[in-house]
């Protein structure tokens, strides 16, 4: 069964704005990664925030973590064409592998 | 370095027939994952390994699916017989050590459709 679910599933913007998804688990976690899918291909790893971070930045990517609230937002800043995409967040305890949400599907309009 | 590789990319086959995925890790990865990615979904963990142990088969329909890590390296999974709601991409990962708190490597996938 899918650990927690992404929202929302879908988002259309336009280039240079920003783009903010969600995703929530169910279960106690150690830590938790983002990850991006183009059509087509394998998952590519964003950003990893462990359970004692609340906020995690990477270039134009900035993460949050709320554990009381089992949730996790991706902030996409300045977006582009390039980041059409779907994205994942993956999340499990300390010896356990990744549980995928269903994820949601960016689509960045010129 | 090199990534992930699987083979085949693209699969097609029916119903009640065998099929079998290849994935070579990245060199030095101990852990090494299969998942199975429904379209519209995320991925759903198969079956994890740490060198060539099983850590997490739970979710491996095993009286259909079966995988082996070969020497700790490479891995085959199987399917067989195949069943439609089997028509999914089949992605393997592979990372340094094992647990939530190491980067996963995906390959590309490979596509595989049930007639």
């Amino acid at each position: 069964s899918q650990q927690g679910e992404e929202d929302p599933q879908a988002l259309s913007i336009q280039e240079g704005e920003n783009a903010t998804m969600n995703c929530s688990y169910k279960t106690s976690i150690n830590n938790l990664q983002w990850y991006r899918q183009n059509s087509g291909r394998g998952l590519v790893h964003l950003i990893l925030i462990r359970s004692n971070e609340r906020e995690k930045h990477s270039g134009r990517l900035r993460v949050t973590l709320d554990t009381s609230k089992k949730s996790s937002s991706l902030l996409i800043t300045a977006s582009r064409a390039a980041d059409t995409a779907s994205y994942f967040c993956g999340s499990g305890g300390g010896a356990d592998g990744l549980t995928f949400g269903k994820g949601t599907h960016l689509i960045i309009q010129p | 370095e090199a990534g992930v590789a699987q083979s085949p990319r693209y699969k097609i086959i029916e119903k009640r027939q065998s099929v079998a995925f290849w994935c070579n890790p990245i060199s030095g990865h101990a852990t090494l994952y299969w998942y199975q990615q429904i379209l519209g979904q995320g991925p759903k963990l198969l079956i994890q390994f740490q060198n060539n142990g099983v850590v997490d088969d739970s979710q491996l329909p095993k009286d259909r699916f079966s995988a082996e890590r070969l020497k700790g390296v490479d891995s085959t999974l199987k399917i067989q017989p195949a069943k439609l709601e089997d028509s999914a991409v089949y992605l393997c990962a592979s990372s340094w050590g094992q647990g939530s708190s190491y980067e996963q490597y995906f390959g590309p996938g490979t596509r595989l459709t049930v007639t």
